[in-house]
């Protein structure tokens, strides 16, 4: 199993270009989340999607958007780049909401220039 | 919103050493959870806590959920090398609420 796989792993944007960062996990599990991760500030939930169909904000959704594809694909968009956006990102699942174990994927550096 | 305060930011020991880090909260979790993030990874979940005053291990570590619901404590006996890593812990408030509050985490450096 490859549990939660992110794509891609690096990536240099110049402000204002889009792109979609793609997460797909293999477990069978029906909540996905993005978060980013900052020096200093932990991990910050960006958005999530507690089951197929279903999105919500998270602490810090400006910027973003997402799109639940499907049960496995759980997709995070920056629109227009900032540098503020310049960040480490994790996809994330679990089976359910409540005390279930989280698994990450292995993260994507993005920085934007 | 709910912050989770870790302590110490980083830490700086000798091969078998015992580490204790700790992480605070302005309001109530419970729920509390202990990752380990090895570099260029995401983080891995150590120990799950779900009741106030449970103490659990895993090995040579153990964690305790505060009896006010409001802190927890991470304790690493006999470190070894690969215990190097950033350490979170994180929150959750109740069922259904989905967020996930992570604290700002403890970097542990072994010395040679």
């Amino acid at each position: 199993n490859a549990g939660v796989t992110q794509t891609p792993k690096f990536q240099v944007l110049k402000t204002g270009q889009s792109m979609t960062l793609q997460c797909a996990q293999d477990m069978n599990h029906n909540s996905m989340y993005w978060y980013r991760q900052d020096p200093g500030m932990g991990l910050r939930l960006i958005y999530y999607s507690a089951s197929e169909g279903t999105t919500d904000k998270g602490e810090v959704p400006n910027g973003y958007n997402v799109s639940r594809l499907n049960k496995r694909e759980f997709s995070l968009r920056l629109e227009s780049a900032a540098p503020s956006q310049t960040s480490v990102y994790f996809c994330a699942s679990r089976a359910g909401t409540w005390g279930e174990k989280l698994f990450f994927g292995s993260g994507t550096q993005l920085s934007v220039l | 919103g709910q912050q989770l305060n870790q302590s110490p930011q980083s830490m700086f020991i000798q091969e078998g050493e015992d580490v204790s880090m700790n992480c605070t909260s302005s309001s109530i979790f419970n729920t509390w959870l202990w990752y380990k993030q090895d570099p260029g990874e995401g983080p891995v979940l150590l120990i799950a806590l779900y009741k106030a005053g449970e103490l659990t291990s895993n090995g040579r570590l153990t964690a305790q959920f505060g009896i006010t619901r409001k802190d927890s404590f991470l304790n690493i006996s006999a470190s070894i090398p690969s215990d190097v890593g950033i350490y979170f812990c994180a929150g959750q408030l109740d069922f259904g609420n989905e967020k996930l509050t992570f604290g700002t985490g403890t970097r542990l450096t072994i010395i040679p």
